[in-house]
């Protein structure tokens, strides 16, 4: 099973506008990782937050992270029609180096 | 830059073929992972390697193997390939640490 779920499955905005994906897990983790893929490529890594942070900013990314939820938010301000990709959030346990992926975020930008 | 190089972009293979997909890494990770994403399942960890010739079983190991005989090359290995592996398989690498992984472009892999 997934232990990150990205909420919505897809999202449609204008350029310009802000867009917000979340994710949900199920265990205690070490940190918590977003990427980007463009369709059809790698992952490219965005940004980590570790498990006592709350808040962390990267450029026009911002996450947040609440353990008590067990839950963590990607915001992308101002957003550009590059930003058009799939976003996964993903959860490293306290012991060991594996990430486990949830399902992803489809983000269309239009121009 | 990190760079994880995967060697083929598109493979097409026959059901009973044995297929060997590669990755290289050029920054002296230690840690590399072989995945496979399917469109509603998402990424699932197959294998993944600590060192030169350790590896561990990820969440769907059965139908595949890995080696690991050099610390830059983690070989994904499908002894006999069936139709339900097809999919795109992807190989990242990563440092110890609080530090994200690095992927390949990916490799599209198509039994028939």
């Amino acid at each position: 099973s997934q232990q990150g779920e990205e909420d919505p499955q897809a999202l449609s905005i204008q350029e310009g506008e802000n867009a917000t994906m979340n994710c949900s897990y199920k265990t205690s983790i070490n940190n918590l990782q977003w990427y980007r893929q463009n369709s059809g490529r790698g992952l490219v890594h965005l940004i980590l937050i570790r498990s006592n942070e709350r808040e962390k900013h990267s450029g026009r990314l911002r996450v947040t992270l609440d353990t008590s939820k067990k839950s963590s938010s990607l915001l992308i301000t101002a957003s550009r029609a590059a930003d058009t990709a799939s976003y996964f959030c993903a959860t490293r346990k306290a012991a060991g180096n594996k990430l486990t992926f949830g399902g992803g975020t489809r983000v269309l930008v239009k121009p | 830059d990190v760079k994880v190089t995967q060697s083929s972009r598109y493979l097409v293979k026959r059901t009973g073929e044995k297929v060997f997909l590669e990755c290289v890494q050029d920054m002296d990770h230690e840690n590399m992972f072989w995945y496979r994403q399917d469109p509603g399942l998402g990424l699932r960890l197959i294998y993944f390697s600590y060192d030169v010739k350790m590896k561990e079983k990820g969440d769907i190991p059965e139908g595949y193997s890995v080696s690991r005989e050099k610390k830059e090359r983690f070989s994904l290995i499908l002894e006999s390939a069936s139709t339900n592996q097809t999919s795109m398989y992807l190989c990242a690498s990563k440092t110890g640490g609080d530090y994200g992984y690095t992927f390949g472009s990916g490799t599209r892999l198509t039994v028939v």
